[in-house]
């Protein structure tokens, strides 16, 4: 079984038009989720860390949020250079480092 | 801003061989990690590293795969006898230190097995 859930798999905005990916967990314990996002060719590039529920972070467009059982990213008016693919990964349990990935959403902005 | 550096961008090796894959962490860092992706899959946890030795490892990382740092700077994965299987991305990451601390990714060794 999936420890997480991205959806959808791809997303595909007109510049400005804001949209939300969503990013479900099913682990016990959660130490803390992280959202990266990932260029063609690049490795994952570190957005931000979430604790416990009801948390939020934001940067530039980007908001993250968090709640028992999901994390939401919201784009606010993406532009094209927001184009990536967004990874959300979970670690979970006291003593463990290792993160696990979701599949990722595929996020395409047009001008 | 300081970021973690892998060599080669890409490998090309023939099945059977071994190969050696390289990483300079972030400086101040102490906690390192490999992962691989293969092609149109998840990122996937192979080891991570602490104080020269193992701290954690997946399934994946079985006898035909090592770690070691070999000196102050570097931080390297060794797959030996390498299957077509292996052919994926590799990527490096560190962080300061354990738990929700994030941890940053190099851009990666893309291993051809021929």
């Amino acid at each position: 079984e999936d420890q997480v859930t991205q959806s959808p798999e791809a997303l595909r905005l007109q510049e400005g038009e804001s949209s939300s990916l969503n990013c479900s967990y099913t682990v016990s314990g959660l130490r803390g989720l992280f959202w990266y996002r990932q260029d063609p060719g690049k490795g994952p590039e570190f957005l931000f860390t979430l604790y416990s529920a009801g948390e939020e972070k934001e940067k530039e467009r980007l908001k993250a949020t968090l709640t028992k059982k999901e994390s939401f990213l919201h784009i606010t008016a993406p532009k094209p250079e927001d184009s990536a693919t967004y990874l959300c990964a979970v670690q979970e349990g006291a003593g463990f480092q290792k993160l696990v990935f979701g599949t990722g959403t595929r996020l395409l902005v047009s001008p | 801003e300081p970021e973690v550096t892998q060599t080669p961008s890409h490998q090309v090796t023939q099945m059977g061989q071994e190969v050696i894959l390289r990483c300079v962490p972030i400086s101040n860092h102490l906690y390192f990690y490999w992962y691989r992706q293969i092609l149109g899959q998840k990122v996937e946890f192979l080891v991570s590293f602490y104080n020269n030795e193992i701290s954690e490892k997946s399934e994946i990382f079985d006898d035909q795969f090592s770690v070691e740092r070999p000196d102050g700077s570097n931080f390297t994965l060794k797959i030996r006898s390498t299957k077509l299987e292996d052919s994926a991305m590799y990527f490096c990451a560190s962080s300061e230190v354990q738990g929700h601390q994030p941890q940053h990714f190099g851009d990666g060794t893309r291993l051809s097995i021929l």
